[in-house]
């Protein structure tokens, strides 16, 4: 079946350091990929997404590229801020098949000053 | 702004009650779902629809049924409140895969419900 799998939090970042957080998959064929983030108190946001291998996401600082060799869609951002405190999830939504997204268990990341 | 909007932030029920949550899109959207999520297990889908009284089981549907009457409302139902549902529960919507140049989902502000 499709899984996603990604680094356990929470990371602790000071502000203004860079940021990576791992996310791997198991799907057959191509599937899309995304990245949610979900502020305090609040439901899950679209953050960035890419369809197909090789493709770079970005949005708000944030990268992520497919990387269909490595099973591998990890995000980025080179220089967090406080406001960046949240919890992200990553997504994946098989190819061709009934539009559900298959979630990661979430990452909480911490930004301090 | 387009928006997912789910009925109540906070609830407490008590163990027995037949608790109601309700979600409306504003988007036009054909998919509709339901999420709960748990510190540790991420989010977990319960039901989904893809249309107006269609509805399909998700991965952990035990214990909740849903209703699809009209196209923007999606709501879920749980028959018999018990503790072990006490949870964060998160609504979603999305457009059929074919129409929708974003194939992510929105998302409502979600709905603790505590049951004691």
């Amino acid at each position: 079946g499709n899984s996603v799998t990604q680094m356990e939090g929470p990371v602790t970042l000071s502000e203004e350091a860079f940021l990576t957080i791992n996310c791997t998959y198991t799907a057959t064929g191509y599937p899309s990929l995304f990245w949610y983030v979900q502020y305090p108190g609040e439901g899950l946001q679209l953050l960035l997404k890419a369809t197909k291998a090789d493709d770079k996401g970005s949005n708000k600082g944030f990268e992520a590229t497919y990387r269909k060799e490595t099973t591998s869609f990890h995000l980025e951002k080179g220089s967090v801020q406080v406001s960046d405190s949240a919890v992200y999830f990553c997504a994946l939504r098989p190819l061709g098949t009934a539009s559900k997204l298959t979630f990661g268990t979430g990452t909480r990341l911490q930004v301090t000053l | 702004d387009v928006k997912v909007t789910q009925s109540s932030r906070y609830l407490v029920k008590r163990t027995g009650e037949k608790v109601f949550l309700e979600c409306v899109q504003d988007m036009d959207h054909e998919n509709m779902f339901w999420y709960r999520q748990d510190p540790g297990l991420g989010l977990r889908l319960i039901y989904f629809s893809y249309d107006v009284k269609m509805k399909e089981k998700g991965d952990i549907p035990e214990g909740y049924s849903v209703s699809r009457e009209k196209k923007e409302r999606f709501s879920l139902i749980l028959e018999s409140a018990s503790t072990n549902q006490t949870s964060m529960y998160l609504c979603a919507s999305s457009p059929l895969r074919a129409r929708g140049h974003n194939y992510g989902y929105t998302f409502g502000s979600g709905t603790r419900l505590t049951v004691v």
